[in-house]
């Protein structure tokens, strides 16, 4: 999985409580995603980091909110977990901007039940 | 709305045979055109990618063409592995968004032995 990681890889979670993914990458690529994957549903992008304490919004990002104060990590806080927010979520990082020819790296993935 | 549509949803073929994979995109304009593989409980990992100029690519038994004129683009698997199950989607950036990549929802094949 290209020197990323997601931790957890598993979560189970109730519903109003603050949760926090993490991605770490090892490949020190400048650019880095988070995305959810739903059943029936292509993947879709929540927030992006283009460098240190620089991130965006993606087309799904309310209820979301993202950090990245180093390279390699970059964190993502559901601020307070509703069941729709129940999905697998995705790392991704690039050495160029993802709409690029470059190739974006995923990570293994964590799977997120909210109940 | 740009879309990325891909048929079939499932595809079930026995170890050995070819099987295309299909992909038809409403994204205009366009800048490029990539197919991943997905693993049951892995990220995906990139198989092609094309630009709007190009119109196959090749990775091993994998085959990807596009036909930017009908916005159509096809995956060919050549003599199927057990392997080869596994979820493939078709990903694609319009030129409207330095960022933006737009998902299908995936081809979920399952090669029998």
């Amino acid at each position: 999985d290209a020197g990323i990681t997601q931790s957890p890889r598993h979560k189970v979670t109730e519903t109003g409580t603050p949760v926090t993914l993490r991605c770490h990458q090892t490949e020190n690529h400048r650019y880095m995603y988070w995305y959810r994957q739903d059943p029936g549903h292509g993947l879709r992008l929540i927030h992006y980091s283009y460098g240190v304490k620089d991130t965006d919004k993606g087309e799904v990002s309310d209820g979301y909110s993202v950090s990245r104060s180093k390279t390699e990590d970059f964190l993502l806080t559901l601020e307070s977990a509703t069941s729709s927010q129940t999905s697998v979520y995705f790392c991704a990082i690039s050495p160029t901007l993802a709409g690029g020819k470059g190739t974006q790296y995923f990570g293994p993935g964590t799977r997120l039940l909210v109940l | 709305k740009n879309q990325v549509e891909q048929s079939p949803q499932s595809l079930i073929i026995l170890e050995g045979k070819n099987c295309t994979l299909q992909c038809n995109y409403t994204v205009s304009p366009f800048s490029n055109l990539r197919w991943y593989k997905q693993d049951t409980g892995r990220g995906p990992v990139s198989l092609t990618i094309m630009t709007f100029s190009e119109n196959t690519k090749s990775n091993g038994r994998y085959t990807a063409t596009l036909d930017a004129d009908t916005k159509q683009s096809s995956l060919h698997i050549t003599a199927s592995q057990l392997s080869d199950s596994a979820s493939y989607i078709c990903v694609v950036r319009g030129m409207d968004s330095s960022y933006k990549l737009i998902f299908g929802s995936g081809t979920r094949l399952l090669v029998r032995p």
